[in-house]
């Protein structure tokens, strides 16, 4: 079945590059996506990627997917310490068109001052 | 604009006593969903909803039931409460149509079962 892969953790000094790496299982995956968690709230989407598509940039975020591995990367530049969340990794199902994403572990990024 | 709303945000449980969570969305959205989060394993489907009156398995519904009676709430039952369901219960919404993707989510509910 489908299975999205992610480490847990990350922390990185205030102003540094962040890169978040994720690994899914699915080809047949039409979007992947970013969401990030705050402390106390629900997932908001962070950005996503087309699946034809090898880079996205927007503003601070890139988003890098390499469909060969399989695996999907966010960076973000000049990390700040609102950057400082949960970061869950999802891919469509895309078997059927009920919306339905399956979401790694989520990786905690601990930005230090 | 209040988007996805969900109530009760906290209740502690004992082992076999019943409850429903309710979840409002003001977004028009078809599609609703059901996740539960636990630590390391991410956001898991518990079940979801295409429309008004229809309801599918997610890929965790044992224990749970769900009802879209009316297009904005969905429902999350619990008829007999376990240990094992303790966890942080998010609904979500989307569009049915231009899918990218984007879910909305509320805040989350935190359920103890003792």
């Amino acid at each position: 079945g489908e299975d999205v892969e992610q480490s847990l953790f990350l922390s990185v000094r205030e102003g540094d590059s962040s890169v978040i790496n994720c690994t899914y299982t699915d080809s047949s995956s039409t979007y992947l996506y970013w969401y990030k968690q705050e402390p106390g709230a629900g997932l908001q989407l962070l950005t996503y990627i087309f699946s034809n598509m090898d880079m996205k940039q927007d503003q601070r975020l890139t988003v890098l997917l390499n469909k060969k591995d399989k695996h999907l990367s966010l960076r973000i530049a000049d990390t700040q310490t609102g950057d400082s969340a949960i970061y869950f990794c999802a891919e469509s199902t895309g078997s059927s068109n009920t919306g339905k994403l399956i979401f790694g572990q989520g990786t905690t990024l601990q930005v230090k001052p | 604009n209040a988007g996805v709303t969900q109530t009760p945000k906290f209740r502690v449980l004992k082992t076999g006593q019943s409850m429903t969570l309710l979840c409002a969305q003001d977004m028009n959205h078809e599609y609703m969903y059901w996740y539960r989060q636990d630590p390391g394993m991410g956001l898991r489907l518990i079940h979801y909803s295409v429309g008004e009156g229809t309801t599918a398995k997610g890929e965790v519904p044992d224990g749970y039931n769900v009802s879209r009676l009316k297009k904005q709430n969905f429902l999350l039952g619990l008829e007999s409460a376990a240990p094992s369901q303790t966890s942080v219960y998010f609904c979500a919404s989307s569009y049915s149509s231009a899918w990218s993707g984007e879910l909305f989510f509320g805040e989350g509910s935190r359920l103890t079962v003792l």
